[in-house]
């Protein structure tokens, strides 16, 4: 079964700074990726999909920006980082060689930004 | 827009009473799925339905789709502890395809 792995775990950030977290995926091939923040105590808000290589959906628009490299990697990134993007951000995939819908999530990385 | 409303958003029991969480789609869905994420931790998936009507259980857990296949419930007979978390449910959308969360149910339980 597919195991998804990010990093870090935890981030304390100042306004203003970069952000690059990471997302690798093991165990199938070609899978949908996603990104979601949860803040905290609420739901998970999608971020960005992707199907594909280099191909991106955005779902809301925001500071933020995903980027997919490889067929196993997705990067989230931030040019200069708000208050407002402090939360709980987690990678998850589906699809892949089993074609299923269920989502698989990452650990995930709690964001601070102060 | 899409919604899926999910009710309540927080539930507090006693240990060992029931516990019910509901979710609503206002168009058909093909499939719900059912997620529970402990306090710190991830969603883990925990079941799909997908025929109308359809109820499956996972030992005190009782999942169900609605006829209409647009709406969903778990029911969780005697609480215990081990249940804390928040329950999601996420519904597909017949028409779009996409995967739509919604927004949680916190159970907290009281030993």
């Amino acid at each position: 079964s597919q195991t998804i792995h990010q990093w870090p775990a935890t981030l304390v950030q100042p306004v203003g700074s970069p952000l690059s977290l990471e997302c690798t995926v093991e165990g199938t091939s070609n899978p949908n990726l996603y990104w979601y923040r949860q803040a905290a105590g609420r739901g998970l808000q999608l971020l960005f999909y992707s199907v594909g290589i280099g191909q991106i959906s955005s779902e809301v628009p925001q500071n933020l920006s995903a980027s997919r490299p490889q067929d196993r990697q997705f990067i989230l990134s931030s040019k200069k980082l708000l208050l407002s993007d402090s939360g709980f951000y987690l990678c998850a995939c589906s699809g892949g060689a089993r074609n299923t819908d269920t989502q698989y999530f990452g650990p995930g990385t709690r964001l601070t930004v102060l | 827009g899409q919604q899926v409303m999910q009710i309540p958003q927080y539930q507090h029991v006693q240990e060992g009473e029931d516990f019910t969480t509901y979710c609503n789609s206002s168009t058909t869905l093909s499939n719900i799925q059912w997620y529970k994420q402990r306090p710190g931790g991830h969603p883990v998936f925990l079941i799909q339905l997908v025929k109308s009507g359809e109820v499956k259980k996972q030992k005190r857990l009782t999942f169900q789709f609605g006829e209409a296949k647009k709406n969903s419930s778990l029911h969780i007979t005697a609480t215990q502890t081990t249940d804390v978390g928040t329950y999601f449910c996420a519904g597909k959308r017949s028409n779009t395809g996409k995967l739509i969360f919604g927004q949680g149910t916190t159970l907290q339980v009281k030993p």
